[in-house]
């Protein structure tokens, strides 16, 4: 399976200010995926980011907010910007391998907007 | 039409006993069914996973029963060990899009604990 590291794994960060989350895979992958897991809840899909094109956002998320790269099959980016104490999360970086149906997760980035 | 919804938010087994856990769902158009067990600090981790025409899967100690007329699938954990003790996702596939790509619509999860 792939292997995924995200960098950084917690950051306390002020609110008003801008967080950049990456995630590496150790492999090559077509379609990155994007989570959010809020405090004690199950986990809701931010975005779809393909390389070499715009990411696709799920409804609730939008780019101004969660602006995505995606510059490589196995790197991406994910930026929380002015943040507020509500985007206080675990962001996750998801892969899929396998073909259509595997899909594997970074540990995640824990963040605390004060 | 997109939920899944997962019951029973949490549980407690003794060690030996049988863990079940089970989600239902509405959109026929779900193609895969997987379950995911999640660790305090940890990424969800891939357990176990059903496809819409098997009607049960089993690996290990772990089983999923799928029931497609019912719309429900369920996690059964047999011989439950305090090592299995962590937060349990259901979750089903969509393919959707010009992308043709699955995304997973996650289920509100069920905290295990297994009692030794």
């Amino acid at each position: 399976s792939a292997v995924i590291s995200q960098k950084p794994s917690r950051d306390i960060c002020q609110r008003g200010t801008s967080l950049t989350i990456q995630c590496q895979v150790d492999s090559q992958v077509t379609m990155m995926f994007w989570y959010r897991q809020q405090p004690g809840q199950s986990l809701t899909l931010i975005a779809t980011a393909n390389q070499g094109s715009e990411a696709t956002y799920e409804s609730g998320f939008v780019i101004d907010k969660f602006p995505i790269s995606r510059p490589n099959l196995t790197f991406s980016t994910l930026t929380v910007s002015n943040m507020s104490p509500e985007d206080s999360s675990i962001y996750l970086c998801s892969v899929e391998y396998l073909g259509p149906y595997g899909y594997t997760f970074g540990s995640g980035t824990r963040l605390t907007v004060v | 039409q997109q939920q899944v919804k997962q019951s029973p938010q949490s549980l407690i087994v003794q060690k030996g006993g049988i863990s079940i856990i089970n989600c239902a769902y509405e959109n026929t158009a779900f193609d895969y069914f997987p379950w995911y067990q999640q660790f305090p600090g940890k990424g969800p981790a891939l357990l176990i996973a059903i496809r819409p025409d098997v009607s049960e899967k089993k690996e290990g100690r772990f089983t999923i029963s799928f029931n497609k007329s019912a719309k429900q699938f369920s996690l059964h954990i047999m011989d439950s060990q305090p090592g299995d003790s962590a937060t349990y996702f259901c979750a089903a596939s969509i393919r959707g899009g010009s992308s043709n790509t699955g995304k997973l619509i996650f289920g509100q999860g069920t905290t295990l604990q297994v009692k030794p």
